[in-house]
């Protein structure tokens, strides 16, 4: 299996344009989890998927942010309008259980300018 | 709610030398513990883990970690690194109640970088 897959793997951007993160998890992975990582908060969930339906997105910090799932090999993290302070890596990770290993992508380095 | 904290963000060390790679964490309830690893350009990856049983477990590349919960710590150790143990390492805690992903807490992360 190649991974969990993300793109793109940079952007830079401008503020207030809108950044469309995206992710293909394994195969057969039931939950997909989004996370953001700073150098001061280190990792935070911000949301996750259960077959295709968000669970918990008590993570995203604004309404700028969105995230769908519209199929069990595709999800999207959306910002709009975007940010400076959105400027962070993105990862996406998923698991075929719940308390099973997590599997993470490369991850996504934005830059809001 | 729980918390962990990777004192060290950067950790210098000669190749061949010993390496330990603090991690402390507050619960108030029974917790697991992990370790992920971030190789340079690549994504994090289940390095070892503490779920019950042994408080010492090693992972398959030499590194082991000790769960101390008197001292509410879970440090990492290698008693020789070689290059190819240059990443950023990250320690999570979770509480062993009703388990899952979603639940873990990562800390901030310390990067490892072998000195040739």
């Amino acid at each position: 299996d190649a991974g969990v897959i993300q793109s793109p793997r940079h952007e830079v951007t401008e503020m207030g344009q809108e950044v469309t993160l995206r992710c293909k998890p394994i195969s057969g992975h039931d939950y997909l989890f989004w996370y953001r990582q700073t150098m001061m908060r280190g990792l935070e969930l911000l949301i996750y998927f259960n077959n295709n339906v968000p669970i918990d997105d008590s993570g995203m910090p604004e309404d700028r942010f969105s995230a769908k799932m519209p199929n069990a090999s595709f999800s999207t993290l959306k910002i709009q309008p975007s940010e400076p302070r959105d400027s962070a890596v993105y990862f996406c990770a998923s698991s075929p259980q719940p308390e099973s290993e997590l599997f993470f992508g490369e991850g996504s380095r934005l830059t809001v300018l | 709610a729980q918390s962990v904290t990777q004192l060290d963000s950067q950790v210098p060390v000669f190749e061949e030398a010993p390496v330990e790679l603090r991690c402390n964490y507050s619960s108030s309830v029974s917790v697991y513990l992990f370790w992920y690893v971030q190789y340079p350009n690549q994504g994090l990856q289940l390095l070892l883990k503490y779920l019950s049983g042994s408080t010492l477990v090693e992972s398959i590349n030499g590194f082991e970690a000790e769960f101390n919960k008197s001292q509410t710590s879970f440090h990492l150790r290698k008693p020789s690194v070689h290059i190819s143990d240059t990443a950023e390492y990250f320690c999570a805690v979770s509480s062993s109640s009703n388990f899952g992903n979603e639940k873990l807490t990562f800390g901030t992360g310390t990067r490892l970088t072998i000195i040739p």
